[in-house]
């Protein structure tokens, strides 16, 4: 069955500081691989996506994230966190279109002043 | 456009009570997603329609959870009784079924369960 992993509960930034939250999966194939965002008190809101081609992909609010065959992980990325960057982060997969996604257990991120 | 709605934002009730959760999803979208999230966790499926038809029911807890989806547009989600183990935030989502796979899951804001 299809897992997903994200290894940090929770991980604490200052302001300006890179970040970088890790994802890993568990499918024989290439999934389609996903983060979103939630914020307390709200809903998840989609970050990025990868179906294909270029392994580095852009998202909304400078957020990034790279795939990774070989290790088959989906790393997230900011290069300088802003406070209201604290939210909780989940990686979801999907093995195929109109398939269910599985989420990952989500790492909450707090960003000191 | 309006997003997903989901309404009661808050609802607390004692054990073996029955509650109820409604959803209407953004217009156009034929797949709708009942998700049940635990408290530090990430949301775990209960239930996905597309249209009208529960295309997989397999983590509904059907002893106590009922699900429908009327006329395919909006949705209830129905517990009882309710056990002090349901207490979570219910999650409601959509998406388009398009021959484009944008695979994106638009989620309402969540109601959020409490059982005494």
């Amino acid at each position: 069955a299809q897992s997903v992993t994200q290894p940090d509960i929770h991980i604490t930034v200052s302001e300006g500081a890179s970040l970088e939250l890790r994802c890993n999966y568990s499918y024989g194939a290439t999934p389609y691989l996903f983060w979103y965002v939630q914020s307390p008190g709200q809903g998840l809101q989609l970050l990025l996506k990868y179906f294909s081609g270029d392994t580095l992909v852009q998202g909304i609010k400078g957020f990034e994230a790279e795939f990774k065959r070989s290790q088959s992980s989906f790393n997230l990325s900011k290069p300088s966190v802003h406070w209201s960057d604290a939210a909780e982060y989940f990686c979801a997969v999907q093995h195929n279109y109109g398939q269910n996604f599985v989420f990952g257990p989500g790492t909450r991120l707090s960003v000191l002043p | 456009e309006a997003g997903v709605v989901q309404s009661p934002r808050y609802k607390i009730i004692e054990k073996k009570q029955p509650v109820a959760f409604w959803c209407n999803p953004i217009s156009g979208h034929n797949t709708l997603y009942w998700y049940r999230q635990n408290l530090g966790q990430g949301p775990e499926l209960l239930i996905r329609y597309e249209n009208e038809e529960a295309v997989d029911d397999s983590q509904l807890p059907k002893d106590r959870f009922s699900a429908e989806r009327l006329k395919g547009v909006d949705s209830t989600l129905k517990i009882q009784p309710a056990e002090l183990g349901d207490s979570a935030v219910y999650l409601c989502a959509s998406s388009p079924l398009t021959g484009l796979n944008t695979g994106e899951l638009f989620f309402g804001e969540g109601s959020r369960l409490t059982v005494l």
